[in-house]
């Protein structure tokens, strides 16, 4: 049973535009959030992370939005550019814990 | 520079046989991890050690087994008894404290 969904297994997206990736959650005991950055081939970077005191963190383009109540997380990269076409996950970490959970991942292309 | 080693990047293995896949980190980290990537599975927890000379099963651990004797090293060995074995793998480390997880590249092994 999936701890953490990320339901839309690939986004298309026009350079420019805004892309929004989302990560849905069952256990509100979750109290960290992160996305990484995958590259065939390679592993996964970190992008950016949200603890559960927020609801809203930005680093540059990236900004990741978080809605305890209806324990939903999105990424959003505005600007989009070629250079983010990448699968993105969406991990989770349990209170008292520091073990990520991660989602099946959504793989972005950007358009130019 | 600070990082994840995992070594060999790919690796063929005749059915039957063991494999073991070697990770080294110099970035001081207590604990490491082993993922397994498949295509639209995400990334799922094979083993992870919090402390030298101890780990814990992931959640999907059968078939596999792992060592911890030096901070710096977290080998799997992948044996005849993971039915499935073809996989990308991933080696991973963080702090106790938490926080994002710096993995390595990964090691690609194939079963012919």
């Amino acid at each position: 049973d999936q701890q953490v969904k990320q339901n839309s297994p690939s986004l298309s997206v026009q350079e420019g535009r805004i892309s929004i990736l989302n990560c849905d959650y069952t256990n509100s005991m979750f109290d960290y959030f992160l996305w990484y950055k995958k590259y065939p081939a390679e592993g996964p970077t970190f992008l950016i992370s949200i603890s559960s005191i927020k609801d809203k963190n930005e680093d540059g383009r990236f900004t990741v939005f978080l809605n305890k109540s209806a324990k939903h997380l999105s990424l959003h990269i505005v600007p989009s550019q070629p250079g983010d076409s990448a699968v993105y996950f969406c991990a989770v970490i349990h209170v008292g814990s520091y073990i990520p959970t991660f989602g099946r991942g959504t793989s972005l292309i950007v358009h130019p | 520079d600070g990082g994840i080693t995992q070594s060999p990047k790919y690796l063929f293995r005749k059915e039957g046989q063991n494999v073991t896949l070697s990770c080294e980190q110099n970035l001081n980290h207590d604990a490491m991890y082993w993922y397994r990537q498949d295509p639209g599975q995400g990334l799922r927890l094979i083993y992870y050690s919090q402390i030298v000379n101890d780990f814990q099963k992931g959640d999907i651990a059968e078939g596999y087994s792992v060592s911890r004797e030096k901070k710096e090293s977290f080998p799997l060995t992948v044996t005849s008894a993971q039915k499935n074995p073809t996989a990308f793998y991933l080696c991973a480390s963080n702090n106790q404290g938490g926080g994002e997880l710096f993995f390595g590249e990964g090691s690609r092994l194939t079963v012919l």
